[in-house]
This record gives C-alpha cells, sequence and structure tokens, in this order.
C-alpha cells in the first residue's frame, strides 16, 4: 500500500550541485504535482502533470525542471542548487477526473538544505 | 497579498471548545474549496470539501460564501487530536491548487 513515495527523505546540497528529487505513485493517477513548503508561504506549486508527456508549470517554476516519461514516475530537478531553494518539497498526485474532489495524495516530503 | 489568506493564530483553545477559522481568496474564478490538516512534520491530508451549502462531517463543519469569496471552519467540541495547522485550498482550471499558508489550533488539556 505504497501511495506516493518519495527519495531521498533528507538532502543536503552545496550551492551550484545538481540532485533530482524522486516521486512514485503506484495509484495510476494522471495528474502529478510538486509543491515547496516555506514557513510563512504555505505550500506553493512549482510544476505538474496531467499525464506522461505533458508538464506545466505552476507558481514557483524558475530553478526547477520536471518530466513525465511514464505514468508512476515525476522526478524534480534542481540544475543548480541555491541557498533559496532549502525547503521541504511535497509531490502530490489525484486521478485525472477528480478536480472536484479535491482529495490531492501526498508523499511524505523531501527536506531539502542547501548550503 | 496572497490569494488564499488565513490567520496564522495560533489558536489555543481547552478541549471541548468550538472554534472556527475563516479563509478569505481573493480570485473570483476559484472553482472548488477544500480544508486539509497538517500535523507537525507531516504532509497535508484532505480535512473535507467546501460547498456553498455547507457540509459536515461529525464535529466538523464547512461553508462556502461564493458572494464573499469566504470559506470556514467550524470544529466543535474539540479533542486533543484535533491539534494540527488546519489549510484552506481553492482551485483554478482543475489543476493548480493554490494553499493558504495555514492556521494553527492547539488544544490543550
Amino acid at each position: 500500500n505504497a501511495g506516493v513515495t518519495q527519495t531521498p527523505k533528507f538532502q543536503v546540497l552545496k550551492t551550484g550541485q545538481s540532485m533530482t528529487l524522486q516521486c512514485a505513485q503506484d495509484m495510476n493517477h494522471e495528474y502529478m504535482s510538486w509543491y515547496r513548503q516555506d514557513p510563512g508561504m504555505g505550500l506553493r506549486l512549482i510544476h505538474y502533470s496531467v499525464g506522461a508527456g505533458i508538464t506545466d508549470q505552476g507558481e514557483v517554476p524558475n530553478g526547477y525542471n520536471v518530466s513525465r516519461s511514464t505514468t508512476e514516475d515525476f522526478p524534480l530537478r534542481l540544475l543548480s542548487a541555491a541557498p533559496s531553494q532549502t525547503s521541504v518539497y511535497f509531490c502530490a498526485s489525484r486521478p485525472r477526473g477528480a478536480a472536484n474532489t479535491g482529495e490531492l495524495f501526498f508523499g511524505e516530503g523531501s527536506r531539502l538544505t542547501v548550503l | 497579498r496572497k490569494e488564499v489568506e488565513q490567520d496564522p493564530g495560533p489558536f489555543n483553545v481547552p478541549e471541548g471548545a468550538t472554534v472556527a477559522f475563516n479563509c478569505t481568496y481573493s480570485n473570483s474564478a476559484s472553482q472548488s474549496f477544500f480544508w486539509y490538516r497538517q500535523d507537525c512534520r507531516k504532509e497535508p491530508k484532505l480535512l473535507m470539501s467546501v460547498y456553498s451549502s455547507g457540509n459536515e462531517d461529525g464535529r466538523f463543519t464547512a461553508q462556502l460564501n461564493r458572494a464573499s469569496q469566504y470559506i470556514s471552519l467550524l470544529i466543535r467540541d474539540s479533542k486533543l487530536s484535533d491539534s494540527a495547522t488546519y489549510l484552506c485550498v481553492v482551485t483554478r482550471g482543475g489543476y493548480k491548487y493554490i494553499f493558504g499558508t495555514g492556521t494553527r489550533l492547539k488544544v490543550l488539556a
């Protein structure tokens, strides 16, 4: 009963390093998304995808890349990490037609620190 | 101005009290409305959807006023286990979820 799985749970990077946060879901959800959560800012949408091969930008996309080659996976790439990207990152998914029911299924989060 | 505004709290209430949270949203094109609950250092989880007709789930009642662009959550007979942060969420375009910063509730024994 995995649901949405994020790895790694914790990561420390140096400024300028690159890394990929992994997100996988086993519920056959077509919609997947990435958020970052910062104190006083709430969760902010970074990128989302409505199906394999389709991605779009959210509220704060700069500094992040995504791709969606399979229904199950939606990795988030930081190409050159900056201290401003220190945050808690959440991946979330839902079935495609569930816009009105609203239930996003979240992973447990990935805590990233950029020094 | 944030698109979804909430009083951050904290609201400290005794067990058994009734507490109400409010949320306002600025975009009249917002389509769907929800309350999520987030425990400390955990992921958010859906508490309930919010409709203009109002809806109730046990001790929780949610209400939407589209004319005033205002959403509310009422918790009756508060339990210690209700201590959490409550997130107001609206959607646009079916795919963009806009979260408020959350209202922190602490229920005291």
